[in-house]
């Protein structure tokens, strides 16, 4: 494809509902990143991957937070039980390798709202 | 702990004027930084980073390991520059090449 695609683009939960994004990066990319964007702050780092192995999930905020990436390829961020504080937008990243060498590119993310 | 600071939430310039974008960090290692950019309607994408020492749409960037900044510039703004910044830090080792971005500064460039 022609960048990351994420989806849905937009996402509206009750609180307490189950909610999955998902990242599909753009091929060939090995280093995939999840950033949660609060409104009006920066993206903060959630959690890494290295084809399918999570190599850092320092970021995800509660045990409610869920990723994976079984297959080196699309990815899906869970969140369960979902509360207000999970709005946010959710962004994912990928590169072709991880370091410094290798620019993140990201998708226009997912609007999720926590009602 | 690693941190990003830009001050100004809100930036608005004249064209052809000045700009200047602050950008500060907090990092206890070597700081490898980056300027990225989102327009209105489009993702984040990278503008520049301080390794490559270039300049992209005028951008430029220099990296004061002294006074720990890494301001944005451009000598003569243009309407089109008008859009969100975010500085971001990349730590090295086995930190796999995550940034830390900071709170991001509206720019407005006024006709």
């Amino acid at each position: 494809g022609a960048g990351v695609s994420q989806s849905p683009r937009y996402k509206v939960a009750k609180r307490g509902q189950d909610v999955a994004l998902r990242c599909d990066p753009i091929s060939g990319h090995v280093s995939l990143f999840w950033y949660q964007q609060a409104l009006g702050q920066g993206p903060e780092f959630l959690t890494y991957f290295q084809n399918e192995a999570q190599l850092d999930k320092s970021g995800l905020p509660s045990d409610r937070f869920f990723a994976e990436r079984p297959e080196g390829s699309v990815s899906t961020l869970k969140i369960q039980r979902t509360q207000q504080e999970d709005s946010a937008v959710y962004l994912c990243a990928s590169s072709l390798a991880a370091g410094l060498g290798q620019p993140q590119h990201f998708g226009d993310g997912t609007r999720l709202s926590i009602l | 702990a690693q941190r990003v600071t830009q001050p100004e939430k809100l930036l608005s310039v004249f064209k052809g004027a000045p700009v200047e974008l602050k950008c500060n960090y907090s990092y206890s290692g070597s700081p490898e930084l980056f300027w990225y950019v989102q327009y209105s309607r489009q993702r984040l994408q990278l503008l520049l980073r301080h390794i490559s020492r270039e300049s992209i749409k005028g951008f430029t960037a220099d990296l004061n390991k002294g006074e720990t900044s890494f301001h944005l510039k451009k000598p003569f703004a243009q309407e089109e520059d008008s859009a969100m910044y975010y500085c971001a830090l990349f730590m090295g080792g086995t930190s796999y090449g995550k940034l830390t971005f900071g709170q991001g500064t509206i720019l407005t460039v006024h006709p």
